[in-house]
């Protein structure tokens, strides 16, 4: 186990609705990234925080935010959900510095927008 | 253009021979960082091997070697004595970006090992 929390495992919500997926980083990382994984395919970057800041961000629209807490915890919130969205949620933590940062992932919330 | 590619959907190998799941990378950054990952049908990603843009030899973690040719801006993953086990789904990713703050993966390669 990598010490990645997520909650909640798997949630079920309709279209228009909002949503918040939480995430508990491994001890001492300090940097926590979010992704979407869409059935068969890869995941994909959604943004990345650091000292409760977004310092990086994909192809995603606006209403897909986030934030990390003083103790590394991130929340991601999803408004105005569409079918599209249903998808498997990953968030993963690492500690800031080269590119060799190892990302440890979480075991992912699977979400369902009806 | 992709910044990932991988180009087999799907692969079978026997137990215990070797093989290569094929990678290719886009990025004009001089610093980047390659990964494998190996996702089982539990969903969890599990991080394999890791391989710097300025690493000069290719990275080996145990069974995992990534054959790495830098002017093919290629990262083939290479399984050896593949086992029961190593059946799930394999992603390449790529880390770029001012910060190493841009993520990438491939769209994986389904591997099935057969006894």
């Amino acid at each position: 186990e990598t010490g990645v929390t997520q909650s909640p495992t798997h949630l079920i919500k309709t279209r228009g609705q909002q949503v918040t997926l939480r995430c508990s980083s491994q001890s001492g990382h300090n940097t926590v990234s979010w992704y979407q994984q869409a059935l068969g395919q890869g995941p994909q970057f959604i943004f990345q925080y650091y000292r409760e800041e977004e310092n990086g961000r994909g192809n995603f629209p606006p209403r897909f935010s986030g934030l990390q807490f003083p103790n590394y915890s991130s929340e991601l919130n999803v408004n105005a959900l569409e079918l599209d969205d249903s998808a498997l949620y990953l968030c993963a933590s690492s500690l800031k510095g080269t590119g060799a940062s190892l990302q440890f992932f979480g075991p992912g919330t699977r979400l369902t927008v009806l | 253009a992709q910044k990932i590619t991988q180009t087999q959907p799907g692969m079978f190998v026997q137990e215990k021979e070797a093989v290569t799941l094929d990678c290719t990378y886009d990025t004009s950054d001089q610093s980047y960082g390659l990964f494998w990952y190996k996702q089982p049908s539990s969903g969890e990603m599990i991080f394999l091997i890791y391989q710097g843009s300025y690493d000069e030899q290719n990275a080996t973690e145990g069974r995992y070697s990534l054959n790495f040719q830098k002017a093919r801006k290629s990262a083939n993953l290479v399984i050896s004595a593949s086992q029961l086990g190593d059946s799930a789904m394999y992603f390449c990713a790529m880390r770029e970006g001012r910060n190493f703050n841009k993520f990438y993966f491939g769209s994986g390669t389904k591997l099935n090992v057969k006894p």
